[in-house]
């Protein structure tokens, strides 16, 4: 069965610092993935998705994740974080038949000044 | 183009009541699913429905059922409800099936079983 692993629950890091949110997936066929981004008491917005068109991803509000297959990774990444950016993070993964989104338990970023 | 929209979005209910959560998708979108999202579990996929027909369900017990209607719009039902059943229920619409077609998601509806 297809899953996926967030290596952090919580990640703090400075306003203008790299920010790094980590995800593994498990599948044995290359995989559809996907980064969401939720804020309090909302739903889960798109961040980006990789669907084996490009390895290197961009997605909105300047953030981009790199498909790694000899790493099963797919980390997501922003240059410089901005205080707007702290919410909790969720990779997933599109299980086999295509009907259902696979998450990890979620990385809640924090971002201070 | 108007979001997916929830209705209700907070609902209180008491243990052995049912409750039924509405979804609208985004406009031409004829898929529906519906997760539950849990501080426990996290979030968890209930089912999926295309075409009036539910193509998927999750490991969730009968009590959870739902239905889309011919316009898309899509009813999730529990019956029986218990305390465990407290969670933030979220629905998603997409234009098809297939691994590839991202989901975009509504704001949520919050229940707590009291």
């Amino acid at each position: 069965a297809q899953s996926v692993t967030q290596l952090g629950s919580h990640v703090s890091v400075s306003e203008g610092a790299l920010v790094l949110l980590r995800c593994n997936y498990s599948s044995s066929v290359p995989p559809y993935l996907f980064w969401y981004v939720q804020y309090p008491n909302q739903g889960l917005q798109l961040l980006l998705k990789y669907t084996s068109a490009a390895t290197l991803v961009k997605g909105i509000n300047g953030f981009e994740a790199e498909f790694k297959k000899s790493e099963t990774s797919f980390h997501l990444t922003k240059p410089s974080a901005h205080m707007s950016d702290a919410a909790e993070y969720f990779c997933a993964v599109s299980e086999q038949a295509g009907t259902a989104l696979i998450f990890g338990k979620g990385t809640t970023l924090s971002v201070s000044s | 183009k108007a979001g997916v929209t929830q209705t209700p979005r907070y609902l209180i209910k008491t243990r052995g009541q049912q409750v039924t959560l509405s979804c609208s998708p985004i406009s031409g979108h004829r898929s529906v699913s519906w997760y539950q999202q849990t501080p426990g579990q996290g979030l968890q996929f209930l089912f999926e429905y295309f075409s009036e027909t539910q193509r998927n369900k999750g490991n969730f017990p009968g009590r959870f059922s739902g239905r889309q209607f011919s316009n898309s719009r899509s009813e999730m039902n529990v019956s029986t409800l218990e305390l465990g059943d407290s969670a933030l229920y979220l629905c998603a619409s997409r234009t098809g099936q297939g691994p590839s077609y991202e989901q975009y998601f509504g704001p949520g509806t919050r229940l707590t079983v009291t």
